[in-house]
C-alpha cells in the first residue's frame, strides 16, 4: 500500500531555533498534503493544505510565516517550523493524497517536536 | 461551523465484546466518512470509510454504519482484542471538498 514517510520522527531543538520535517510519498505523487498538529489526547488539527508548485493555503489561526510549508515536487513536502518556542512542540503528522478526488488519503507517522 | 465529534471520549471494553463507536457530524452536504485508528505516537491509521450514498459498509470485523437522517456514523469492532487498543477518530471531508476534518476522538481499552 501507499506509504507517507516523515523525517524526522523525533526532534529537540532550541527556542529561537528553525526545524523543518519532511514528508515523502514514497511509492506515489501526491498532488496534495496536508499538515496536522496535535496536542497530547486532542484530536488532530488541520494547519495546512498543500498544492505541489503552489502556495499552500492555511487554516484560520495558523501563522504562515510561523509555519513554512514548501510542497517543491510531487513527492515532497516541508513544514518549517521558524523561531520555534516551547508552546510549539507538539506531534506533526502530514498526510498525502492519493488520487485526484483527494479522498484516498494516507498518513505519515507523524513527527515529535520539543522545544526547549 | 463544520465540525465532527464524537459521543464518548473513553470505551472501556472486555476482550472478546463487540465495541460501538460513535460520532456525530454537522455537515449534511458531507459526502464521505472514514475512520481512523491512532495508537499512540504513531500516525493515523485508515481502518474504513463510507459515502453518503451507503448506509452500511462491512470490512474485516468491523462495520460501519452512517445515518444521514441524524447525522450519526459509528464503527462497530466485533470481537475486540487488546490490539484494537487505540484511539479512534471520525473524519469528514470539508464543505469545499479539500480538507480532512477529525473529530474529537474516542479511546478504546480492551481489557483480557
Amino acid at each position: 500500500g501507499a506509504v507517507v514517510s516523515q523525517h524526522p520522527s523525533r526532534v529537540i531543538c532550541k527556542s529561537g531555533t528553525s526545524v523543518k520535517i519532511e514528508c515523502r510519498s514514497l511509492d506515489f505523487q501526491a498532488t496534495t498534503m496536508f499538515w496536522y498538529r496535535q496536542f497530547p489526547k486532542k484530536s488532530l488539527m488541520l494547519m495546512a493544505t498543500s498544492n505541489e508548485g503552489s502556495k499552500a493555503t492555511y487554516e484560520q489561526g495558523v501563522e504562515k510565516d510561523k509555519f513554512l510549508i514548501n510542497h517543491a515536487s510531487l513527492t515532497l513536502s516541508t513544514l518549517t517550523v521558524t523561531s520555534a518556542h516551547p508552546e510549539d512542540s507538539s506531534f506533526y503528522i502530514c498526510s498525502a493524497s492519493l488520487d485526484s478526488s483527494g479522498n484516498t488519503i494516507y498518513f505519515g507517522e507523524g513527527s515529535w517536536l520539543t522545544v526547549v | 461551523g463544520e465540525s465532527v465529534g464524537l459521543h464518548l471520549p473513553t470505551l472501556s471494553v472486555q476482550e472478546g465484546d463487540n465495541s460501538i463507536i460513535n460520532c456525530a457530524y454537522s455537515n449534511s452536504a458531507s459526502d464521505y466518512f472514514i475512520w481512523y485508528k491512532q495508537e499512540s505516537g504513531k500516525g493515523p491509521q485508515f481502518i474504513i470509510d463510507i459515502r453518503s450514498n451507503m448506509d452500511k459498509r462491512q470490512g474485516q470485523r468491523v462495520t460501519v454504519l452512517l445515518n444521514k437522517t441524524v447525522k450519526h456514523l459509528s464503527l462497530q469492532i466485533a470481537a475486540t482484542q487488546p490490539g484494537d487498543s487505540a484511539v479512534y477518530f471520525c473524519a469528514e471531508w470539508d464543505q469545499a471538498g479539500t480538507a480532512l476534518i477529525f473529530g474529537k476522538g474516542t479511546t478504546l481499552s480492551v481489557s483480557s
